[in-house]
């Protein structure tokens, strides 16, 4: 168990809908990191939040937007959904979000739209 | 174009064998990160590498940041090696690039 949460494990909806997916970091981590896995497109770095504030942005469409919280957990919003969004998302955090730092990944939640 | 290479994409080993994966990538990084994904989904870091050698246990991953290529080793390989293991790069100031995977499957 890492200690990242992600919530829900599993979500099914239809194209042109909106899901927020939902992240916890681990206890003391200020620093969290959205991914997208696909199966064309394997592992992709999206966004990284670092204490609420945005760090670094990767490979993340305009339909997609994320948040971190005071609390320090972190939404991902992914609207107008297409099927070619059906992925896994990982959530992982980091202590200060540098690149030398190992980070811990969440469990992930699949997304199935159809 | 992608800025991580990966081989093999498919390794089968008997139990006990030495294993090596190797990732090669093509610009200057920040870091090195090997990662281990199991069947069910997680995903779990093995090492983060910026220089030289580190050892855990029965793995092992060393980088070459002159030749941009490191590989990663497990001695005696069990079952429960079996995995995907993926290399990633960190590249300045923080952009994340994964290789494809390499699918390890031990045999008893």
């Amino acid at each position: 168990d890492s200690g990242v949460t992600q919530t829900p494990k599993h979500l099914i909806t239809a194209t042109g809908q909106r899901v927020t997916l939902r992240c916890s970091p681990r206890s003391g981590d200020l620093s969290v990191y959205w991914y997208q896995q696909s199966l064309d497109q394997g592992l992709q770095f999206l966004i990284q939040y670092y204490n609420g504030e945005e760090r670094a942005k990767g490979n993340i469409l305009e339909r997609f937007s994320a948040q971190q919280f005071p609390d320090l957990h972190s939404e991902l919003n992914l609207s107008s959904l297409e099927l070619g969004d059906s992925a896994l998302y990982f959530c992982a955090s980091s202590v200060w979000g540098g690149p030398q730092e190992t980070q811990y990944f969440g469990p992930g939640t699949r997304l199935l739209v159809l | 174009k992608n800025e991580v290479e990966q081989s093999p994409q498919n390794l089968t080993a008997q139990e006990g064998e030495f294993i090596t994966i190797n990732c090669s990538y093509s610009v200057g990084i920040s870091a090195l990160h090997w990662l281990q994904q199991h069947p069910g989904g997680g995903i779990v870091s093995l090492f983060m590498l910026s220089s030289g050698k580190k050892k855990h246990g029965r793995l092992i991953a060393t980088i070459n940041i002159q030749e941009k290529h490191s590989s990663l080793h497990i001695t005696a390989s069990h079952p429960r090696d079996s995995a995907v293991y993926i290399c990633a790069v960190t590249l300045p100031p923080n952009q994340f690039y994964f290789g494809t995977g390499t699918s390890l499957t031990v045999i008893p």
